[in-house]
């Protein structure tokens, strides 16, 4: 089956760590996108890349680092910059030719909390 | 600015009623897509609907459907005969530009999400 797999499911972090989340698709989606959703506040971009080795920052990219070394590889570093990374992390993908309605599809998610 | 509102932080529904969940945007784009998403309790974001600015005639999707008003700018989700398994949060997003023109990049503006509750 095609899909978007994030891993870990849950994870952990300590003061001064990195740790970076996994977000694979064998969808063969061009795009592939990186958001951080809190409480009440929906979801926040953080990153976004098109294609191999190519990416821009989103709203909330401070504290964050990725890269995009593979088509169906976009994994996420939340550094120690990042003050506050507990939160939920979602991944999605999305087909960039074709009909302009194609939705983004989501992994199912990272949910990251500080030690 | 927020680019999507979605005004209603909790709505209830009786199990077989029809519901409506508000949504409005900003946009000076003139073309755009409007999109809805269920987000279970376990966290993943299901896509259920489309909505293009030229459309015609308004999304539907089995028990979903969109109230597109244009001139409002408002997308309202309606979900007909409510079942149980509908309580979840629902987020609405926009999609900026026809084909990905300059950097967006298919970037989707979420709103805050209403959670709905189905009871029976």
């Amino acid at each position: 089956d095609g899909g978007i797999t994030q891993s870990p499911k849950y994870l952990f972090r300590k003061e001064g760590q990195n740790v970076t989340l996994s977000c694979e698709q064998n969808l063969n989606h061009d795009a592939m996108y990186w958001y951080r959703q809190d409480p009440g506040q929906g979801l926040r971009l953080i990153y976004y890349s098109q294609i191999v080795n190519d990416f821009q920052k989103g709203d909330i990219a401070e504290g964050y680092s990725v890269s995009r070394e593979k088509k169906e590889s976009f994994p996420l570093t939340v550094t120690s910059a990042q003050k506050n990374p507990t939160a939920f992390y979602l991944c999605a993908s999305r087909l960039t030719t074709g009909s302009s309605n194609q939705p983004q599809h989501f992994g199912d998610g990272t949910r990251l909390s500080i030690l | 600015a927020q680019k999507i509102t979605q005004t209603q932080p909790g709505m209830f529904v009786q199990e077989k009623e029809a519901v409506t969940l508000d949504c409005t945007y900003d946009t000076s784009d003139p073309s755009y897509g409007l999109f809805w998403y269920k987000q279970p309790s376990s966290g993943e974001m299901i896509f259920l609907i489309y909505q293009g600015s030229y459309d015609q005639q308004n999304a539907t999707e089995g028990r979903y459907s969109l109230n597109f008003q244009k001139a409002r700018k408002s997308a309202n989700l309606v979900i007909s005969a409510s079942q149980l398994g509908d309580s979840a949060m629902y987020f609405c997003a926009m999609r900026e530009g026809r084909r990905d023109r300059g950097s967006t990049l298919g970037r989707l503006y979420f709103g805050r999400g209403t959670q709905l509750t189905v009871w029976p």
